[in-house]
């Protein structure tokens, strides 16, 4: 079973829409939780960390889940602009802070 | 912001021979670095953890001989691919870890192909 799995998609939606990604982990002893977006061929960019009260910036809303060992991420109001692949990343506890990714859901809004 | 600078961006590179991405944080200290590789429509793959001044830790699977890692200085830290095969051609990206703070700042990326 890999460490964070992801819907890979692809989620086509038109710009507006509202679409949530969901994400899962496996191991309980992990400590932060962050979404990051990868463009087409650049590195990963932090979008934001996940907290279990849950967060938001702008249009984005994070959720952690421990109990279920679950993310999510919802997008409200989708632009053409977040066409990307969203990046679920675990970090686990102990001092090598290590992340481990996600495979990735890649998502294009269309206009 | 913390910077880090990833050249090349790009390289190609006939079979046999070896490549070197250097990774560079511009202003900070990067006591540890990662190092990932990305095929394409897969996510990051952790090859390796570098702290200055000491021996890199590489992940199962990965050829430590293969993928030479130093981490000489707080700001610099180097990848070298020897031999490459045409099965080498991926995305490297390296990430520094800032210490004080909970951030993780990346490299742009070098796009590798062997031919």
């Amino acid at each position: 079973r890999k460490e964070v799995e992801q819907d890979p998609g692809p989620f086509n939606v038109p710009e507006g829409a509202t679409v949530a990604f969901n994400c899962t982990y496996s191991n309980s002893a992990s400590q932060s939780f962050f979404w990051y977006r990868q463009d087409c061929r650049k590195e990963p960019k932090l979008l934001m960390s996940v907290y279990s009260s849950g967060n938001e910036d702008g249009r984005f809303t994070a959720q952690l889940n421990r109990a279920s060992q679950y993310i999510s991420l919802l997008i409200r109001d989708s632009k053409l602009s977040d066409s990307a692949t969203y990046l679920c990343v675990v970090k686990s506890s102990g001092s090598a802070r290590q992340l481990t990714f996600g495979s990735g859901t890649q998502l294009t809004v269309l206009p | 912001g913390a910077v880090v600078s990833q050249h090349p961006s790009w390289v190609i590179c006939k079979s046999g021979t070896s490549v070197k991405i250097e990774c560079r944080s511009l202003d900070f200290q990067a006591t540890t670095m990662f190092w990932y590789r990305q095929f394409p429509k897969q996510s990051l793959m952790l090859m390796a953890t570098s702290n200055e001044g000491s021996k890199a830790t590489y992940e199962q699977g990965v050829e430590k001989d293969k993928f030479l890692i130093n981490h000489a200085s707080l700001t610099l830290s180097t990848l070298t691919v020897t031999s490459a095969h045409p099965e080498d051609s991926s995305f490297y990206i390296c990430s520094a870890w800032r210490q004080g703070t909970s951030g993780y700042t990346f490299g742009s990326g070098t796009r590798l192909t062997v031919v």
